[in-house]
């Protein structure tokens, strides 16, 4: 049974450049989030997808982040023009419509420097 | 806007000892959720509690749910070293699906 699976697990990366997160959720799970967390903080939701259609993005989503989920299956994260203050952990996670748990993935950090 | 508050944020404990943490939110939820966060790693799912008087245990941690007070607690009983983590509880709002999380509580169980 594989878990959310999140993909660089650590980035590291110059103010300016882009960089892009992968998730790729548990089999047959139709919905998928996107959080951040930073330090010393609960996660934040950032967007939604049920199967490939993005139903939800949050204010904290700015033009430079942009989400995707091609067919439904797995989901980019992209990040634009970084910006110091988008350091943090990016977590995905994933859940059928029909369940009430929603497990998380590893999470992927995110330092800006 | 739905809030969620945690308490304590802080939570320094000896092993052998019972405490509480506290959930409250700020709307109606049908859905609350209690996950645990060790230093660097994600989120463990521990529960969820979906009605009112629910009541889940595992181990040494009972959670319930008093949704007319908008209160869940976490219970610890007789901690021991292993517990010591971030624990976090989190509220489904309106929208259904999007969880609203406190600022979690930072327990430290000491010999």
């Amino acid at each position: 049974d594989t878990g959310v699976s999140q993909d660089p697990r650590h980035k590291i990366t110059k103010r300016g450049q882009n960089v892009t997160f992968r998730c790729d959720p548990i089999s047959e799970h139709n919905r998928l989030y996107w959080y951040r967390q930073t330090l010393g903080q609960g996660p934040e939701f950032l967007t939604y997808f049920q199967n490939e259609a993005q139903l939800e993005k949050s204010r904290l989503l700015s033009d430079r982040f942009s989400a995707e989920r091609p067919k439904g299956s797995f989901s980019t994260l992209e990040i634009q023009r970084t910006e110091q203050g988008d350091s943090a952990m990016y977590l995905c996670a994933s859940s059928v419509v029909s369940g009430n748990t929603i497990y998380f993935g590893e999470g992927s950090w995110l330092t800006v420097v | 806007e739905l809030k969620v508050e945690q308490n304590p944020l802080f939570l320094s404990m000896q092993e052998g000892k019972n405490y509480t943490i506290y959930c409250n939110y700020s709307t109606t939820s049908d859905r609350l959720y209690w996950y645990r966060q060790d230093p660097g790693k994600s989120l463990e799912s521990l529960f969820v509690l979906l009605s009112n008087g629910a009541v889940k245990q595992e181990g040494r941690l009972m959670a319930s749910l008093d949704t007319k007070a908008r209160l869940s607690t976490l219970h610890i009983t007789a901690a021991v070293h292993d517990l010591s983590a971030t624990y976090f509880c989190a509220v489904v709002g309106g929208s259904n699906y999007k969880l609203t999380f406190g600022k979690g509580t930072l327990l430290t169980v000491n010999p």
